[in-house]
């Protein structure tokens, strides 16, 4: 069974970088493509972006100039970073596997809220 | 950038009730559509994909339709369960959401 977990600070400063890491079990980060997907509190879902272990990328156009996606084969790990945060981007992040060819998301983390604030 | 609408943004219902959610995309987006249900505290949960193929697992009384940009998602007989949120996604040019629709009971 594919299992996802993130992983990373709770809190970041305004005007840092925010960090997360997702963990992937029960399948090969060279399989797949892998996103991220954030969710403001009580607010709806908004792709983030997703890499594939070739190099292939693709990223919301609002939040492009910001983001990066990278995965770490050997340890079955992927991550996002987002610059330049600011309240805004306080959101509960989920990572999860994205299936290229039908284009949908079949498993997701848990998700991780993550605060801006001073 | 292709924007997706759903209407309406919230629905009260009672169980055993049949309940419909449309979701209209900007422009066409062929068959290029999923539904997710999310629960409170919960991460989303695939539905139906490709407009109209059900998940494996997910219960029978789902249905999904449409194609080019009018979309719908029916749930015949609503189970205590069913109520949640939710979303349509499309995949056709980049990824984008709709705002939701909340599913509450009556």
């Amino acid at each position: 069974q594919v299992q996802l977990q993130e992983s990373g600070p709770g809190l970041v400063k305004p005007s840092e970088t925010l960090s997360l890491t997702c963990t992937v079990s029960g399948a090969s980060i060279r399989s797949h493509y892998w996103s991220w997907i954030r969710q403001p509190p009580g607010k709806g879902l908004e792709w983030v972006g997703f890499m594939y272990y070739t190099g292939t990328s693709n990223y919301n156009p609002s939040l492009k100039s910001r983001v990066t996606v990278s995965l770490d084969t050997a340890k079955n790990q992927f991550s996002l970073r987002l610059s330049s945060v600011t309240a805004a981007d306080t959101a509960v992040y989920y990572c999860a596997r994205y299936y290229v060819y039908t284009g949908y998301f079949d498993y997701w983390g848990q998700g991780a809220l993550v605060t801006v604030s001073s | 950038d292709i924007q997706m609408t759903q209407s309406p943004s919230f629905v009260s219902a009672s169980v055993g009730d049949r309940v419909t959610i449309t979701c209209r995309a900007s422009q066409s987006i062929r068959s290029n559509l999923n539904w997710y249900q999310q629960k409170p505290g919960r991460a989303p949960k695939l539905l139906i994909y490709t407009a109209s193929t059900l998940q494996s697992g997910v219960p029978s009384r789902f249905t999904g339709s449409g194609s080019g940009t009018d979309f719908s998602l029916t749930i015949t007989s609503l189970q205590a369960e069913d109520f949640a949120t939710y979303y349509c996604q499309q995949s056709s040019s980049l990824l984008t959401f709709g705002q939701g629709t909340k599913l509450e009971i009556k």
